[in-house]
């Protein structure tokens, strides 16, 4: 199973762009790397996936080196409500998919 | 469509007492987990099925069975409950292609003392 390191917390304030780095150093070929939002007393919800190269869609973007040994997911002027952990998910089927202890995002006004 | 929903939401239970926790999904999903998530900790895989019919351990089974009822219901029995056990367990699903998308349910609080 690819392990995933990610920090544990980050700060930022309203209307800058955060980063979150993700590393999987063992990840394997069919890996399919994948990002999850989740706040307190809810089920985690899907934000984006890629496997290679860059992935954007309307509320993220994902960036992903040659190597791919590494990951970041990139959140556009964070608002209040982006407040929550972010996960970094890597792996292809069903019971290979691990979530990590996540990143947790305050974003202050 | 209500998406997954989970029953019940609460639930306190004793050592040595058993109970089901019921998942159902209207998605026509092939794959459905259960997820149990500590304080301050990400989600472990409990059990994980693939299809109907199927299932398979995910990274802390023990003291945990699952029964695949059919595409829709997916449930979780602990069978001798411990203070262990004492968790918030997700059940998600999805269409079951490589890395899809998982839809998680709104969570049961368990507390066993």
């Amino acid at each position: 199973l690819a392990k995933t390191t990610q920090p544990i917390s980050m700060d930022s304030y309203e209307g800058q762009e955060v980063n979150i780095t993700c590393s999987h150093n063992n990840i394997a070929t069919n890996d399919y790397i994948t990002w999850y939002q989740q706040f307190p007393s809810q089920g985690p919800r899907f934000i984006i996936q890629g496997y290679k190269t860059k992935v954007t869609n309307e509320v993220a973007s994902l960036f992903i080196p040659a190597d791919r040994k590494s990951s970041t997911l990139s959140l556009p002027r964070v608002s209040l409500s982006d407040t929550a952990v972010y996960y970094c998910l890597v792996g292809e089927y069903g019971n290979k998919l691990v979530f990590g202890a996540g990143t947790i995002l305050r974003v202050k006004s | 469509n209500a998406g997954v929903t989970q029953t019940p939401k609460f639930q306190v239970l004793k050592t040595g007492q058993s109970m089901t926790l019921q998942c159902a999904q209207d998605m026509n999903h092939n794959s459905m987990y259960w997820y149990r998530q500590d304080p301050g900790m990400g989600l472990r895989l409990i059990y994980y099925s693939a299809s109907e019919g199927t299932t398979d351990k995910g990274e802390v089974p023990n003291g945990y069975n699952v029964s695949r009822l059919n595409k829709r219901e997916f449930s979780l029995r602990l069978e001798s409950a411990a203070p262990s056990q004492t968790s918030v367990y997700f059940c998600a699903s999805s269409e079951g292609l490589p890395a899809d998308e998982q839809y998680f349910g709104p969570g049961t609080r368990l507390t066993v003392t």
